[in-house]
């Protein structure tokens, strides 16, 4: 069964960089959408980005500017860098596997299962 | 805000039927997932696709969907149901996008 163990920095300073990176266990790496997904404190889910087993990305457009997500295909794990963040991106980080159903005519629905235990990420002066 | 609606809260009666349901454009093109979260706990799927359950998931969770409503549906609700549910699909641009969530009172 895939787990997720995700691990970085949980208290940051205005304009720090966020670098959390998440390690998978006991599956496959190729063939699914690695994703970072966050939730500020009693607030609901924001889709930050993902990557595949080849490197190709894809970034939530408003967070785009300030998001790297990394493979290291070698060690299954994959990297989350949100910079220049300020009190507004304190929340969980969590890392998850991205499973997307395909037809004929392209993509139809996604999914993320597992889920990262999460990481509390507070950004404070 | 999100391209996907849900009703803020919910209440069911212990063992009877809750419907909670999520609302967006997309929907009329891209199936939904849906997510129980409990405090403090990472989000957990429960239902993906036309009407999947991941392994361990109680047949209770039922998913469905007509025209640009995906609903989610418990059939005989129980105590340890109550929770946040979010729904998930793709927004006009094809990215992933969550609904605001519900949070179901079990009463």
């Amino acid at each position: 069964q895939v787990q997720l163990q995700q691990w970085g920095a949980g208290l940051l300073k205005p304009s720090e960089t966020l670098s959390l990176t998440c390690a998978v266990y006991g599956g496959s790496f190729s063939g699914y959408y690695w994703s970072w997904i966050r939730q500020p404190p009693g607030k609901g889910l924001e889709w930050i980005g993902e990557i595949n087993h080849s490197g190709s990305t894809n970034y939530n457009p408003s967070l785009k500017s300030r998001v790297t997500i990394s493979v290291d295909t070698s060690k299954n794990q994959f990297s989350l860098k949100l910079s220049s963040v300020t009190a507004a991106d304190t929340a969980v980080y969590y890392c998850a596997r991205g499973h997307i159903m395909i037809t004929f005519g392209g993509v139809i629905g996604n999914w993320f299962d597992p889920w990262g235990q999460g990481t509390l990420v507070t950004v404070s002066s | 805000s999100s391209e996907l609606t849900q009703d803020p809260a919910v209440s069911v009666a212990l063992g009877q039927t809750v419907r909670i349901t999520c609302q967006g454009d997309s929907l009329r093109s891209y199936y939904a997932s849906w997510y129980q979260q409990k405090p403090g706990q990472a989000p957990v799927l429960v239902i993906y696709g036309k009407n999947n359950r991941p392994s361990g998931i109680p047949d209770r969770f039922s998913g469905s969907s007509s025209g640009n409503t995906a609903s989610l549906t418990i059939t005989g609700a129980q105590a340890e149901d109550e929770a946040d549910y979010y729904c998930n699909s793709r927004d006009s641009s094809g990215n992933p996008v969550f609904g605001g969530g519900t949070k179901l009172t079990v009463l």
